[in-house]
This record gives structure tokens, C-alpha cells and sequence, in this order.
């Protein structure tokens, strides 16, 4: 157990419909991290945020947003779904927001998002 | 960001060392060497990260060359449980976001 929850595990949806992941990081992790795993793309980097800002952006689409509220939790919103959405969402957490010593990310069980 | 190049898979016996190559020849002198796993579709896994020196916990070693455009990931004895997709991630200092390549898939066997 990471100490990273995400909820729910498991999404089905309809193409066209929103969505929103949550994520809760480990105790005293300030920075939050956001990752797609899809079969034909492998893991992918979407997005950071450090202590409520954003930080680093990868290849999020401009039809999904991220944010951190100051309790640290983060959520993830997926709007006008297509099919090629369908993936394995992380998230991780992790203590500061750059690389280094004590710093390695901790990734949660991931929500399975299923778009027909 | 490093570009590597791992080997697709590699199969290793059980109880006996497993040792996972990473090429790394594009690295900057401020881009650690992280090592991450994952098991079949779970969240993946910190296993050990590196500067200059030779690194060990209690997972792992991570060797890395002089030169820093090599390294190679020890774990000491494989057990089936580590059976995973290997990443090896290079990542700077002041961006902590880790691009994921194909890795390579070991796999334990009895």
C-alpha cells in the first residue's frame, strides 16, 4: 500500500459524457502527479501540481483539467469522452516537486476508465 | 529528457540475480537515473534512484557507470513476485515528472 488512494476504481461511461478522478495523496506529500496508461500510448505524463499550483504539464488534452485543492486532494476532470480515453488513470504523490534524494513518486492502484 | 534503451524482456531464474541494462548515453550532468517497476496493471513502483555513485537499498543496487551513459539495475535475488515491466528514467532536477519508455519485462522463472 502506497498510502496514495484514488477512487472510483473502476468508470464506465458513455462517449460525450464527463467524468472526474479523485485522488488522495500520502500523508505529508505536497506535490501531485497525474499519468494515462492506455495500450497503444503506454504510461504517459499528464500533469503536476505542488501545493494548490500547477507545476508541469505533459500531454494532457484541453478537454480534461486538473486541480488541487488546499487540502491536497486532487481531482482529475474528463469531459466530451471518446473511446480512445479509455485507459488506466494514475495518480502519485510525492514530498517536494523536483527530482532528487527522498523525493521518488508514490502511484495509487490507478481507476480504470472504460468509455463506450 | 535522456532518451534509453532497454532491453524488450529478459528472463532471469529464481533465486539467482537479475541484472537489467539501461542505456542512458544522452544524460545531463543534473539528471538523476530512477528505477521504477510495474507489476502486471498496478500503480508502478519506486524501486531506487542514482546521482554519480553506486546506490543500494533494500530493494536493489543500481550501478552506474563513470561515464553516467550506462546503468544497470541489481536486484540481488529475483523471486517470482518481482516478476514486472522494469523502467529506467533519467529526470532532471527541477522537473519531477517521469517519461515512461517500453522498459523491459523480466519475468522469474521457477
Amino acid at each position: 500500500d502506497s498510502g496514495v488512494t484514488q477512487t472510483p476504481k473502476h468508470l464506465i461511461t458513455a462517449t460525450g459524457q464527463r467524468v472526474t478522478l479523485r485522488c488522495s495523496p500520502r500523508s505529508g506529500d505536497l506535490s501531485v502527479y497525474w499519468y494515462q496508461q492506455s495500450l497503444d500510448q503506454g504510461l504517459q505524463f499528464l500533469i503536476q501540481y505542488y501545493n494548490g499550483e500547477e507545476r508541469a504539464k505533459g500531454n494532457i488534452l484541453e478537454r480534461f483539467s486538473a486541480q488541487q485543492f488546499p487540502d491536497l486532494h486532487s481531482e482529475l476532470n474528463l469531459s466530451s469522452l471518446e473511446l480512445g480515453d479509455s485507459a488506466l488513470y494514475f495518480c502519485a504523490s510525492s514530498v517536494e516537486a523536483g527530482a532528487g534524494r527522498g523525493n521518488e513518486q508514490f502511484f495509487g492502484p490507478g481507476t480504470r476508465l472504460t468509455v463506450l | 529528457d535522456a532518451k534509453t534503451t532497454q532491453p524488450t524482456s529478459m528472463d532471469c531464474a529464481e533465486g539467482r540475480a537479475a541484472n537489467l541494462p539501461c542505456n542512458h548515453s544522452t544524460i545531463s550532468g543534473n539528471e538523476y537515473v530512477y528505477w521504477y517497476r510495474q507489476i502486471h496493471s498496478q500503480g508502478p513502483q519506486y524501486i531506487i534512484h542514482g546521482l554519480k555513485n553506486n546506490e543500494t537499498n533494500e530493494m536493489a543496487s543500481l550501478i552506474i557507470t563513470e561515464d553516467r551513459k550506462s546503468s544497470t539495475l541489481i536486484l540481488p535475488h529475483a523471486t517470482l513476485r518481482d516478476t514486472a515491466v522494469y523502467y529506467c528514467i533519467p529526470t532532471g532536477r527541477g522537473a519531477n515528472n517521469l517519461f515512461f519508455g517500453t522498459g523491459t519485462r523480466l519475468t522469474v522463472i521457477p
